[in-house]
């Protein structure tokens, strides 16, 4: 069985710092890797994605890659009191026919 | 707008009772999926559809049916509800070849 593993949390931080997510994966064979981010009953919402090694920046978010550690990241920088919400990593099937989903880290940042 | 649509988004039914949630998508996207989220368990996928008449089982088929007979529409059959299937369920839609993964609102089934 595929696994995606993450932290449950909850991560708590202040407003301003950095937060980081980690997640690992079982299939050396993935290729795409994703990070959803869900508020509380909502549906989740995709905020990076990544398929090289090394680190992919989006405004505030920075999404790193290590294939070699099976082992990708989410840095959140300057963190908001909008950014409390649970992180999703996903790892796309060698098939492309499905994500497989970790768990979900539950972010929480205080102002 | 673009835009994943489910139907209904809660309902509350008894054991054994056939049930349908409908998923429409308006983005033409080839893919699409349903899942399943349960606390602890995380989000986890039912059955997938790669085109028209094309579906097949993903994680955890068991007590659900589907199917695919236009390209927009991909409904959730759950022929006889029993009080394990009470969860959050999502249906996602993404173009063959695409990165985005578009998820429904979200229906809260509860089988009593």
């Amino acid at each position: 069985q595929k696994e995606v593993e993450q932290n449950s949390g909850p991560l708590s931080v202040p407003e301003g710092a950095i937060a980081s997510l980690n997640c690992t994966y079982s299939d050396r064979g993935s290729q795409s890797f994703f990070w959803y981010r869900q508020y509380s009953g909502k549906s989740p919402e995709l905020i990076m994605s990544i398929y090289s090694n090394g680190d992919k920046e989006d405004g505030r978010f920075t999404a790193q890659l290590n294939k070699a550690s099976q082992y990708v990241s989410l840095l959140i920088r300057d963190s908001q009191p909008s950014d409390s919400a649970t992180y999703l990593c996903a790892v796309d099937n060698q098939a492309g026919t499905a994500l497989i989903f970790g768990k979900g880290t539950t972010l929480s940042v205080s102002s | 707008e673009a835009q994943v649509t489910q139907n209904p988004r809660y309902l509350i039914t008894v054991t054994g009772k056939k049930l349908t949630v409908t998923c429409s998508q308006n983005m033409n996207h080839e893919y699409m999926s349903w899942y399943r989220q349960d606390p602890g368990l995380g989000l986890r996928q039912i059955y997938y559809s790669m085109n028209v008449e094309v579906t097949d089982k993903g994680d955890v088929p068991e007590g659900y049916k589907v199917s695919r007979k236009e390209k927009r529409n991909f409904p959730l059959i759950l022929e006889s509800p029993s009080p394990n299937q009470t969860s959050l369920y999502f249906c996602a839609s993404r173009r063959a070849g695409g990165e985005t993964q578009y998820f429904g609102p979200g229906t809260r089934l509860l089988v009593l």
